[in-house]
């Protein structure tokens, strides 16, 4: 079984802030893990997936994360937070496929001039 | 590619009402599934199909909730009779190479 654990509903930064949005996960199997973010009234858009391959993934709209086995989790940064990036942000993983993900309850970024 | 496709993006009914919510998934997308969002439970998964086959359907909260997926191109979410604690967002999202992709989501009202 899989799991995810987001720490913190809600953060705040300033803009031009490091973002950093926590995860860690638990899987009995080597764990595929995905960021997702959703902008109010719309869908979940994919930031970055980690499948196995580099560590460190980047992903659209300046996004990174850094798989850490050993710290079971998979973070979320950017380096310098924009307005448009407030959003709710929503970590998942699986076991080994994308087939069937299990979410976070997400965290609600807020950017403040 | 359109994407994922919902429909009715919004929908208000009174309880005891039958709902149907519709989805069309990618092409060539082999898994599907629907979510439903609320703020007390955040994201559930409901159900989910491989080639038009339910594989998991231990999300479906009550009898009253219904899927099916008869062509690789359609599926629906039915809700009879609807309850006010129904009210949410329905997702529906399909897969393929190891990216889930999400429509933009059904608001269902339950009055």
């Amino acid at each position: 079984a899989q799991s995810v654990t987001q720490l913190g509903s809600h953060v705040s930064v300033s803009e031009g802030a490091l973002v950093l949005l926590r995860c860690n996960y638990s899987s009995s199997v080597p764990p595929y893990l995905f960021w997702y973010v959703q902008y109010p009234n719309q869908g979940l858009q994919l930031l970055l997936k980690y499948t196995s391959a580099a560590t460190l993934v980047k992903g659209i709209n300046g996004f990174e994360a850094e798989f850490k086995k050993s710290e079971t989790s998979f973070h979320l940064t950017k380096p310098s937070a924009h307005m448009s990036d407030a959003a709710e942000y929503f970590c998942a993983v699986s076991g080994g496929t994308a087939s069937k993900l299990t979410f976070g309850t997400g965290t609600r970024l807020q950017v403040t001039l | 590619d359109a994407g994922v496709i919902q429909s009715p993006r919004h929908e208000v009914t009174e309880m005891g009402q039958e709902v149907t919510l519709r989805c069309k998934p990618i092409s060539g997308h082999d898994y599907l599934f629907w979510y439903r969002q609320t703020m007390m439970r955040g994201l559930e998964l409901l159900i989910y199909f491989n080639n038009n086959v339910p594989i998991d359907d231990s999300g479906m909260p009550e009898d009253r909730f219904s899927a099916k997926m008869p062509n690789a191109s359609f599926s629906t979410l039915k809700i009879q009779p609807s309850e006010p604690r129904d009210s949410a967002v329905y997702f529906c999202a399909s897969t393929g190479a190891n990216v889930l992709t999400f429509g933009a989501g059904s608001r269902l009202t339950v009055l």
